[in-house]
């Protein structure tokens, strides 16, 4: 399985600030995905990063909140803008190769809004 | 559509003791399953899966069997560890070779006590 780092681990923001969080991969994948999981919940699919073009967002995320990059098959970035306390939450990067039906997830960013 | 449900947590058992932890399914076709578990403060790691009608996952003594006629894919363990407390994810895929989004159920906390 692919090698996940995120950048940072954790942070602790004003409201109103943005902050952005990288994935890093070891190898190239086709799939990078991010996710939200607020306290106590389960994942929520915020949006699929394209490489070379727009990411793909899901119902309920739009993309002036949650900007994604990803100019390579091995790097992405998720950006979260104008936060408030509500986006408190962990942001997880993962990843899927072509032909097999495996996530793989990174170790998370642990995001704290004041 | 696709869905996934767990027997809701928290689950307490003493070390030694034997785990079950529920979930079903619903989804058109054969889907894959799977079990993720979250360590406290980390992100998701693929414990076991299954991709097709009475296969059997297994790792780390974790075992789960994929059952078509209960919908089923009930993750058991017969000797739980005090470090095998986490949160424990089922989750299925539809698509075997290309991209599809994976759908996550509730997630289960379990606590083992000394």
């Amino acid at each position: 399985s692919a090698v996940i780092s995120q950048k940072p681990s954790r942070d602790i923001c004003q409201r109103g600030t943005s902050l952005t969080i990288q994935c890093q991969v070891d190898s190239q994948v086709t799939m990078m995905f991010w996710y939200r999981q607020q306290p106590g919940q389960s994942l929520t699919l915020i949006a699929t990063a394209n490489q070379g073009s727009e990411a793909t967002y899901e119902s309920g995320f739009v993309i002036d909140k949650f900007p994604i990059s990803r100019p390579n098959l091995t790097f992405s970035t998720l950006t979260v803008s104008n936060m408030s306390p509500e986006d408190s939450s962990i942001y997880l990067c993962s990843v899927q190769t072509t032909r097999t039906d495996t996530q793989y997830f990174g170790p998370g960013t642990r995001l704290t809004v004041l | 559509g696709n869905s996934v449900t767990q027997m809701e947590g928290p689950v307490t058992l003493s070390e030694e003791a034997f785990l079950t932890i529920n979930c079903t399914y619903t989804a058109t076709g054969y889907p894959s399953l799977f079990w993720y578990v979250q360590y406290p403060g980390e992100g998701l790691q693929l414990l076991l899966k299954a991709t097709k009608a009475d296969d059997k996952g297994s790792n780390k003594g974790f075992e789960a069997t994929y059952r078509k006629e209960t919908t089923s894919f009930h993750l058991e363990k017969g000797s739980v560890q005090v470090s095998d407390s986490a949160v424990y994810f089922c989750a299925l895929s539809s698509m075997k070779t290309s991209y599809d989004k994976v759908i996550f159920g509730p997630g289960t906390s379990l606590s083992v006590i000394p």
